[in-house]
């Protein structure tokens, strides 16, 4: 699974749009972007995924850059439930999964009042 | 049903002690997961089970014993663990990897048990 990058911590104001960046430059063709996050002293919740479409749900949308190099999720209108670590982890989906989930450092999203 | 539930909330046992973590789900999921997370790293895989057979052990060490007795159902039997076994043990459960895309492969996590290995 292609490795990625992610800020060590981003702060964001409530109310506000909260956009955290991924860059997986060695992303290939079968693998997907999907994210996740955990909020303290709880276990992983997953918000969206995708391939190379932007894609939305109600939690948040996923901008996937042309390339595929790097992609952005966003939470549009960020509260204090939304303060967690955000994981962004690329793998195959699907036919061919190895049902891994590998998770990187994410960013800890601090929303504050 | 959407929830993912393990027992204890919280484990304390000694390094001669035997204990079992149990995970549960009702959702349907032929895919099961045990993860280890320690303080303020991320989650890390130990095992995944798919239709009750295990398929992948990430060289776990044997004082850690898992075990699926139904669809249902995940079991981690723990005997002569270390103290740096300590951590959040979390439990997860998928739909069937391997059909399609688009959320089959969406993890479901139980909120975990934090063990304390004295």
């Amino acid at each position: 699974d292609a490795k990625t990058t992610q800020p060590t911590s981003m702060d964001c104001a409530e109310g506000r749009a909260a956009n955290l960046p991924c860059n997986h430059s060695t992303i290939s063709g079968n693998e997907y972007v999907y994210w996740y996050r955990q909020i303290h002293s709880q276990g992983p919740q997953y918000i969206i995924h995708g391939l190379k479409n932007n894609e939305t749900n109600e939690m948040a949308s996923l901008i996937i850059t042309e390339d595929r190099k790097s992609s952005t999720l966003i939470l549009p209108h960020a509260t204090l439930r939304d303060t967690a670590v955000y994981y962004c982890i690329v793998r195959v989906a699907g036919r061919g999964s190895n049902y891994k989930l590998t998770f990187g450092k994410g960013t800890l999203l601090t929303v504050n009042p | 049903d959407t929830e993912v539930t393990q027992t204890p909330k919280h484990l304390v046992m000694g390094m001669t002690n035997k204990k079992s973590l149990k995970c549960e789900q009702h959702m349907g999921h032929r895919a099961m997961y045990w993860y280890k997370q320690k303080a303020k790293k991320p989650p890390e895989l130990m095992f995944v089970y798919s239709y009750e057979k295990l398929s992948i052990n990430e060289s776990v060490p044997s004082r850690f014993s898992p075990e699926c007795p139904n669809s249902s159902l995940l079991n981690l039997h723990l005997h002569a663990l270390q103290p740096e076994d300590s951590a959040l043990y979390l439990c997860a459960s998928s739909q069937e990897p391997g059909r399609g895309t688009g959320g089959w492969d969406e993890q479901f996590f139980g909120p975990g048990t934090r063990l304390t290995v004295l």
